[in-house]
């Protein structure tokens, strides 16, 4: 296992453009999170799962945003109608079930133009 | 609402000092906290994570500790080398099991 894996690494689209972004966790993690970071800010958490179930969203996640993981693998976050303010790196990490450490992936960095 | 403050924002120094990063957090109640490398455009490397129980963490040239009852954490790096040039993020863990991070500290360090 490679760790977390995050496609596409880049992704530059046009304002009102939908897109959509793949994390896939370490095999044996059951919790997923998705973060956002803008340039020089620290990550600011958007929503995680247990398994397929979405346990939390951040009000930062507004209606234009979905996240799924169906079947408790693989996740995906999808942001349609997209904004300049999308602009910024997404981040997925994963973890065990637990207060145990998380581990980030690469991150896809969005360009909205 | 829990805030987490990195200080100092920027550091820059020559290789081989010893060097220490400070995070502070406004609500004790953390399961954990975590110190993380990143570097540009790049994603998040773990350091080190320290459970609410304890007091510290060590791996190689690098200490944490954490008192939980101030606030306080604490990277310490010894003997710098360039290749420590990054930013070097905190996070606490939180009972909704969510990561608050804090804004960073960007290290250089020339040779």
């Amino acid at each position: 296992d490679t760790g977390v894996s995050q496609n596409p690494r880049h992704k530059i689209t046009k304002r009102g453009q939908n897109v959509t972004f793949r994390c896939d966790p370490i095999s044996e993690h059951n919790r997923l999170y998705w973060y956002r970071q803008t340039l020089g800010q620290g990550p600011e958490f958007l929503t995680y799962f247990q398994n397929e179930a979405q346990l939390e969203k951040s009000r930062l996640l507004s209606d234009r945003f979905s996240a799924e993981r169906p079947k408790g693998s693989f996740s995906t976050l999808e942001i349609q109608r997209t904004e300049q303010g999308d602009s910024a790196m997404y981040l997925c990490a994963s973890s065990l079930e637990g207060h145990l450490e998380a581990f980030f992936g690469q991150g896809t960095r969005l360009t909205v133009v | 609402k829990q805030e987490v403050t990195q200080i100092p924002a920027a550091l820059s120094v020559p290789e081989g000092e010893n060097l220490v990063l400070n995070c502070s957090f406004t609500d004790s109640a953390i399961y954990n906290l975590q110190w993380f490398r990143q570097d540009p455009g790049k994603g998040l490397t773990s350091l080190l994570l320290i459970q609410s129980s304890q007091r510290e963490q060590t791996s190689g040239r690098l200490n944490a500790s954490l008192d939980k009852s101030s606030g306080r954490s604490t990277l310490y790096i010894a003997a710098s080398q360039p290749g420590d040039s990054a930013t070097y993020l905190c996070a606490v863990k939180v009972g909704t099991d969510k990561l608050i991070f804090g804004t960073g500290t960007r290290l250089q360090v020339f040779p």
